[in-house]
């Protein structure tokens, strides 16, 4: 069946420092793929999202891009803020699918 | 910005006692599913619905129940509770032909 697989956490980085949380997938056709993420006491914002191979979703600094060849999706940002600290969580829906896939979260720490 | 309501966010309550944990939305969608959330973050798919009298099992097997009988509604109720129910409780909707997902800010619920 379909999994998504992301980068073990806790991971822990200064202000300003470059962020890559890897995500890589397993689907049997052509999903749509997401970054959810969960600050502190709430639920899941999405992040980004991106429907098709190449596509790259972008939002609040943060960016990922649909790579088919490698199915992977990984979450990147050039210079992180405390305010990104939370857990991320990367899910696949494949088409006309009713439920979304979820990694199991990374937790970042942002150090000032 | 999503229109995704629980209630309550924090419940402590004795073993045994019966509970409800409410679910509102105010988009329209069709499906909306309960998913937990145990301390270590992972998300396990407990109930979800496509739509008003369908109900089905997630992934994780729950002793809670739902019922959908508006749209717009989508409660989960455990008749007897137990420490073992301790967790936290995450109600999400989608319209989407993508699959994406819209969550309230979840319901924290300790059974002592």
């Amino acid at each position: 069946g379909d999994s998504v697989t992301q980068m073990e956490g806790p991971v822990t980085l200064s202000e300003e420092a470059f962020l890559t949380i890897n995500c890589t997938y397993t689907a049997t056709g052509y999903p749509s793929l997401f970054w959810y993420v969960q600050y502190p006491g709430e639920g899941l914002q999405l992040l980004l999202k991106a429907t098709k191979a190449d596509d790259k979703g972008s939002n609040k600094g943060f960016e990922a891009t649909y790579r088919k060849e490698t199915t992977s999706f990984h979450l990147e940002k050039g210079s992180v803020q405390v305010s990104d600290s939370a857990v991320y969580f990367c899910a696949l829906s494949e088409r006309g699918a009713q439920k979304l896939v979820f990694g199991q979260g990374t937790r970042l720490t942002i150090n000032p | 910005e999503a229109d995704i309501y629980q209630t309550p966010r924090y419940l402590v309550i004795g073993t045994g006692k019966k509970i409800t944990l409410e679910c509102s939305q105010t988009m329209g969608h069709d499906k909306m599913y309960w998913y937990q959330q145990d301390p270590g973050m992972e998300l396990h798919l407990i109930h979800y619905s496509y739509g008003v009298n369908s109900t089905e099992k997630g992934d994780l097997s729950s002793e809670s129940t739902v019922s959908r009988i508006r749209t717009e509604h989508f409660p989960l109720t455990l008749e007897s509770a137990r420490p073992s129910h301790t967790s936290q409780y995450l109600c999400a909707s989608s319209g989407s032909a993508t699959g994406e997902l819209f969550f309230g800010e979840g319901s924290r619920l300790t059974v002592l």
